[in-house]
């Protein structure tokens, strides 16, 4: 069967340290994977893409990895801050359809101070 | 403008109710979406449009008719509902379909009750 799998429903960390988040994924050729983050009662908010022949995307203190031999993508925050407190959502573009994005369950990452 | 504003924000329908969604982006994209998110799942695709054409339609409940009247407005047109579709409604855009993508703009959403 085809999931899409976030490592943990919630993670906790120590402000200052980082956050890293794991999406792996099973029966989907995906052609990029992108990832979201969403606050409480708000709509996703698009962070990242990364596309299957890229191994690696940064944006100021987000990092994202794209293994597909492992079908898997790792997402880092360094120097984690309350503020990046949030769920956060990665999603498979597949090849078959540019226009149909599926989500995995998302993790709901707590920053203390 | 870079948003996607949907009203209302919030709205408790009866059974036998009729209502609608709205959904307006002036960002020029020619790709609309209508999902559904439950609490503590993720959203779930509805229907997409694509140049003002209903493309996709993941099999939803015919009590759910959406319309697309221009390139810039997606409207949900909501009847007879239940209430396990109470949940939060969002409403996205992307430049094209089927072009190299570059992520969606989600709005707020509309927080549905069905009562």
């Amino acid at each position: 069967s085809q999931k899409i799998e976030q490592n943990s429903e919630a993670l906790n960390i120590q402000e200052g340290k980082t956050a890293t988040l794991t999406c792996n994924y099973t029966n989907y050729s995906p052609a990029y994977l992108q990832w979201y983050r969403q606050d409480p009662g708000r709509g996703p908010v698009f962070l990242l893409l990364i596309r299957e022949n890229e191994k690696e995307k940064r944006k100021e203190r987000l990092k994202v990895t794209f293994d597909t031999t492992l079908k898997q993508s790792l997402f880092h925050i360094t120097a984690s801050q309350p503020a990046d407190s949030a769920t956060y959502l990665c999603a498979l573009v597949l090849y078959s359809s540019a226009s149909k994005i599926i989500f995995g369950s998302g993790t709901r990452l707590s920053i203390r101070p | 403008d870079t948003e996607v504003t949907q009203t209302p924000k919030h709205l408790v329908m009866g059974m036998t109710n009729k209502k609608s969604l709205k959904c307006e982006q002036h960002m020029g994209h020619r790709a609309m979406y209508w999902y559904k998110q439950k609490a503590k799942k993720p959203p779930e695709l509805m229907f997409v449009y694509s140049y003002e054409k209903l493309s996709i339609n993941e099999s939803v409940p015919s009590r759910f008719s959406p319309e697309c009247p221009n390139s810039s407005l997606l409207n949900l047109h909501l009847h007879a509902l239940q209430p396990e579709d109470s949940a939060l409604y969002l409403c996205a855009s992307s430049q094209d379909q089927d072009r190299d993508n570059y992520g969606y703009t989600f709005g707020s959403g509309t927080r549905l009750t069905v009562v």
